[in-house]
């Protein structure tokens, strides 16, 4: 059964960092992008940043780009998104997602229960 | 960046009733197009995928259509399990992008 599961989520100020993590268990890891995708209260969902099988490629919205990176550990399962320059909008449940095989990637067929992300002083 | 657009906000609807839900691109996506969706405090749950293949799991009752621009979700017969949020993805281009939801609510 595939299994992913966020930490790292929790209070932040502005200007601050935060370092989220998912462990992924149920399926070789190496083989599939990885994706954040995040949805701000009460609010719609919002694709952050994907990482490639190898972590050779990374792809990220523009309003993340220059302040997260999304990085893996293959050994280890585990993918990470290391926010910087938090904003009061990236105030958000953070999800961890994993896509169909091949063609589908995109297509989230797997989701973590999300970790909660709050931006405030 | 491809805009989706859901409609409508909000559909009340009566157990064993259909609802229709629509979503439409500002651009053409081919059938790359996915619907989920999510219930309070849960993970969105994916639905349908290339605009109308059921994933796994997923009951007869839903069923997709449409290509291009215009796309609908079809629940031909509501269950208490369904009243939900409901959101359209395209993933033709990048950034993937997600309609605003359309929540069905029981009349």
């Amino acid at each position: 059964e595939v299994q992913l599961v966020e930490s790292g989520g929790d209070l932040a100020q502005p200007g601050g960092s935060l370092r989220l993590s998912c462990s992924a268990s149920g399926f070789t890891f190496s083989t599939y992008w990885m994706t954040w995708v995040r949805q701000a209260p009460g609010k719609g969902l919002e694709w952050v940043a994907s990482i490639k099988e190898d972590g050779s490629e990374k792809v990220y919205v523009d309003f993340v780009k220059g302040r997260f990176t999304v990085s893996r550990d293959n050994a280890k399962n585990s993918l990470h998104l290391q926010m910087h320059g938090l904003r009061a909008e990236d105030t958000a449940v953070y999800f961890c997602v994993r896509g169909l095989a091949g063609a589908s990637m995109w297509v989230f067929a797997y989701w973590g229960q999300g970790t909660l992300v709050t931006v405030s002083s | 960046e491809i805009v989706m657009t859901q409609s409508p906000g909000t559909l009340s609807v009566s157990p064993g009733e259909r609802a229709t839900l629509s979503c439409r691109a500002s651009q053409s996506i081919s059938i790359n197009l996915a619907w989920y969706h999510q219930k309070p405090g849960q993970a969105p749950r994916l639905l349908i995928y290339g605009a109308s293949t059921r994933a796994t799991g997923i009951p007869a009752r839903f069923s997709g259509s449409g290509s291009g621009t215009e796309f609908t979700l079809t629940i031909s017969s509501l269950q208490s399990e369904d009243f939900a949020v409901y959101y359209c993805q395209q993933y033709n281009n990048w950034p993937g992008t997600f309609g605003q939801g359309t929540k069905v609510e029981i009349k």
